[in-house]
């Protein structure tokens, strides 16, 4: 059974002090990786998606990794702005487009 | 802009009532899915739809029906609403051609039944 488990469930951080939100995965063959944001009151935003083990992507203070495990969500210098709800969802290889979230890291980052 | 809804975004109603939870894409986006957001469990798929009278069951599909009867619009329909289904509901789209492409969420429904 597809499995998705994301740590810690929630982080506080002094604004500038990065860190890194884990999701692991157990999945019968992976075809991509998804990290949205959600604020809240409002649905998901989406962020990245990660194809294959090794591959990283960037936007602003994000950036995301993964391995054939597990994937990381690295946030350097966090801005209070950066404080939302940070989920990973995982597609599996039916090719049914459907997506197995976590239960999500709730990150607050105070000034 | 192409945008997501979802009406009402907060319903009461009580028990075996039945609720019916719209949500609209101007995306022109074949696929959509509905979710249910719970403490502790996340976001759950109730029912998904790859086009015009196509629907398909998720993981949590019991006490819910869908139905497809034009690109834009996927119903959720609540039979007979029961305590146990007090929760915040979202819908998503994503492009028809490829299955992999990211999901678009609308703002969410929060529903609660008495």
């Amino acid at each position: 059974e597809d499995q998705v488990t994301q740590s810690p469930e929630a982080l506080r951080l002094q604004e500038g002090e990065s860190s890194s939100l884990n999701c692991s995965y157990t999945v019968s063959g992976l075809r991509g990786l998804f990290w949205y944001r959600q604020d809240p009151g409002k649905g998901p935003e989406f962020l990245f998606t990660l194809y294959s083990a090794g591959e990283e992507k960037e936007k602003e203070r994000l950036k995301a990794t993964l391995t054939k495990k597990e994937s990381f969500l690295h946030i350097t210098a966090p801005k209070p702005e950066d404080s939302a709800t940070y989920l990973c969802a995982v597609q599996d290889s039916s090719n049914t487009g459907k997506l197995i979230f976590g239960q999500g890291t709730t990150l607050q980052v105070k000034p | 802009d192409a945008e997501i809804t979802q009406s009402p975004r907060h319903k009461i109603t009580e028990t075996g009532r039945q609720v019916t939870l719209a949500c609209h894409q101007t995306w022109n986006h074949n696929n959509m899915f509905w979710y249910r957001q719970d403490l502790g469990h996340g976001l759950r798929l109730i029912h998904y739809s790859y086009g015009v009278h196509d629907t398909n069951k998720g993981e949590v599909s019991d006490g819910y029906s869908v139905s497809r009867s034009n690109t834009e619009d996927l119903p959720l329909t609540l039979e007979s609403a029961a305590s146990s289904q007090t929760s915040v509901y979202f819908c998503a789209s994503s492009e028809g051609a490829h299955l992999l492409m990211k999901q678009y969420f609308g703002p969410g429904t929060r529903l609660t039944v008495t």
